[in-house]
Order: C-alpha cells, then structure tokens, then sequence
C-alpha cells in the first residue's frame, strides 16, 4: 500500500497569511494526487486534481504543485472561511489513501 | 448539478448487518467509477470500496473484504454497501461519491450517512 504522509498535522494562521502544506507519497504517484478541504460536520470538497489543476469553482489563491512523491498545497493569502482541514490522496494505486489531515486553525 | 445522496445508516449491534444506500443525479451514473469513503469520529478519510461503470471490477479495503460487499444499479442510478458482521471499528459517516478509477478524483461527496455499532 502506498503510504501518504501530511506535514504539518496542524498549523495556526492569520488571515493573509501564506499557508503551506506537504504531502509525500512512500512510493512514486506520477502526478496522480488531489487534494480535498473539509469544515467541521460537512463533506469533503475537492480543491485540487492531477497535483496542480484547480476544480472548477475553487478561489485561485490555491494552488499544488508536485509530482513524483512531493507534493505541495499552496493558500497565498488565508482567508477566514479557509480555517478547515485539508487531506491529499493518491489515485495512482489500491487502495486509494488519504494523507492524515491538517488541520488548519486561526492564530 | 452533480449530487450524490446517502442514507440507510443507523445504531447496529456488533455482528450484525446494514445496508446503505446512494442516489446519483446530474450526471451519467452508469459512465463512472463509484466509490465508499468513511471517517470515524474525529479521525481522518478513509477508502472503503469502489466498484467500476459496468461492475466489472470491485475493490476493498482490506480491513472490510470479506465482510462488506458493494454494488449498483445502474438503471436507478443507485449505489450501495452491504455491511454485514460489523465491528466496533466500523462506526464512522459512510460518505458516498462519484470516482475512484485510476488517475481520477473525488467529486462531489454526499453529505454522509452515520454507522454507529454498539451494544
């Protein structure tokens, strides 16, 4: 199984601040890797896909890059609605895993 | 609009049996992968099972196969899980949601359904 490992597992933020979260894959992914935000008691949206395209309706202040095993998900300047947790996961393989989660928190 | 609806959980004993279920609307159900996420109480996303278009293939979690099984139909553009001998362990939202083949995503989720398994 690949094993997808978040960093960090929490951060704290000011609004306007430039937040960014790592994830690595234990083995390549290609490109193969999305990235998800999830607010407290609701479903998991999907912000990003294929490392760095952006789903339709998702603000441009984010942003992935990456590929191989070396992810990245860019905010470029936080807002207060972005306060969420947020999960990468690769679809390269079976089964298809989830990074931990970071939990993104107001400063 | 592309929406997905669950429902069908509940409060189950241990060893016992459920079975949830999902509707797809907005969109050609029988064209895609589907899939069954779940998330314990404050814990992370978990992958449970997908299943192809046309049933031809079918993947679980290892910690469920044997146990779970995962099926559609197509002509009521519906999704289910069938959740027999269910532990302790199972009990989280089961969210349903449209991808899973190789290369694809997850998009959209439905708002999730809660297994609960206690005595």
């Amino acid at each position: 199984d690949i094993q997808m490992t978040q960093s960090p597992s929490s951060l704290s933020a000011s609004v306007g601040d430039r937040v960014t979260i790592t994830c690595r894959a234990s083995q390549t992914i290609n490109s193969y890797l999305n990235w998800y935000q999830q607010k407290q008691g609701k479903a998991p949206k999907l912000l990003i896909y294929a490392a760095s395209t952006l789903q339709s309706g998702v603000p441009s202040r984010f942003s992935g890059s990456g590929s191989g095993t070396d992810f990245t998900l860019t905010i470029s300047s936080l807002q207060p609605e972005d306060f969420a947790s947020y999960y990468c996961q690769q679809s390269f393989s079976i089964p298809r895993t989830f990074g931990q989660g970071t939990k993104v928190e107001i400063k | 609009e592309e929406q997905v609806v669950e429902s069908g959980g509940g409060l189950v004993q241990p060893g016992g049996s459920l079975r949830l279920s999902c509707v797809a609307s907005g969109f050609t159900f029988n064209t895609y992968t589907m899939t069954w996420v779940r998330q314990a109480p404050g814990k992370g996303l978990e992958w449970v099972a997908s299943m192809k278009e046309d049933g031809s293939d079918i993947y679980y979690v290892d910690s469920v196969r044997g146990r779970f099984t995962i099926s559609r139909d197509n002509a009521k553009n519906s999704l289910y899980l069938q959740m027999n001998s269910l532990r302790a362990e199972d009990t989280a939202v089961y969210y349903c949601t449209k991808g899973g083949a190789a290369g694809g995503r997850f998009h959209p989720w439905g708002q999730g359904t809660l297994v609960i398994v206690s005595s």
